[in-house]
């Protein structure tokens, strides 16, 4: 399965600013995926990335407030914009492997 | 659209001893993939098991099993033998095709008890 690091680990961020998160992949994958979640709650996918195309968001996530960039086969970023406390969330990027979708290790972003 | 149930929100077991979690899901689709993921702490998303819907026989990973009633759509999970670093969230998934959308139940916190 691929490996995929992911950073920041943490994060504590003040309201009205952003953060950018990147995860990098020790293979090419075609597809990426973000998801965010919430304290307590399951994973919801925010958007899927392909590289060399705009990324494609879920309902609800719009590329103002999370754009996505995917610039090769192995790297990816989220950047949450003007970020207010209800952004507080463990953001997680994944892959598509030979078993099953493999994840980053999550950047846990508070926002004060 | 897919639907991913946990009904357990919590649940302990005693070391050593077998502790199954249960998940049900909704599909209209025939072939599909299922999944078993676990979270620790470490909020590190860790897959423990994997089901491909057109496979009748259930799948198992050493200590991890599944009980796979594609009929009932029912996907529960067997954890034997349990030990302290299964203490997690448990976390269903359902695919319905590769590089397809993922959906997740609401998960299972597991209480390993020494």
């Amino acid at each position: 399965s691929a490996v995929i690091s992911q950073k920041p680990s943490r994060d504590i961020c003040q309201r009205g600013t952003s953060l950018t998160i990147q995860c990098q992949v020790d293979s090419q994958v075609t597809m990426m995926f973000w998801y965010r979640q919430q304290p307590g709650q399951s994973l919801t996918l925010i958007a899927t990335a392909n590289q060399g195309s705009e990324a494609t968001y879920e309902s609800g996530f719009v590329i103002d407030k999370f754009p996505i960039s995917r610039p090769n086969l192995t790297f990816s970023t989220l950047t949450v914009s003007n970020m207010s406390p209800e952004d507080s969330s463990i953001y997680l990027c994944s892959v598509e492997g030979p078993s099953g979708y493999t994840f980053g290790s999550g950047t846990r972003l508070t926002v004060v | 659209a897919q639907t991913v149930t946990q009904s357990q929100p919590e649940m302990s077991v005693q070391e050593a001893e077998t502790v199954t979690l249960s998940c049900t899901y909704d599909t209209s689709e025939n072939n599909y993939y299922l999944f078993w993921y676990k979270q620790p702490p470490s909020r590190q998303m860790i897959l423990v098991i994997r089901q491909e819907a057109y496979k009748q026989q259930n799948a198992t990973e050493n200590r991890f099993s599944v009980n796979f009633q594609k009929a009932a759509k029912s996907f529960s999970l067997k954890i034997s033998d349990s030990q302290l670093g299964d203490t997690a969230m448990y976390f269903c998934a359902f695919m319905p095709r590769v590089y397809q959308k993922v959906t997740f139940g609401t998960g299972t916190k597991l209480q390993v008890i020494p």
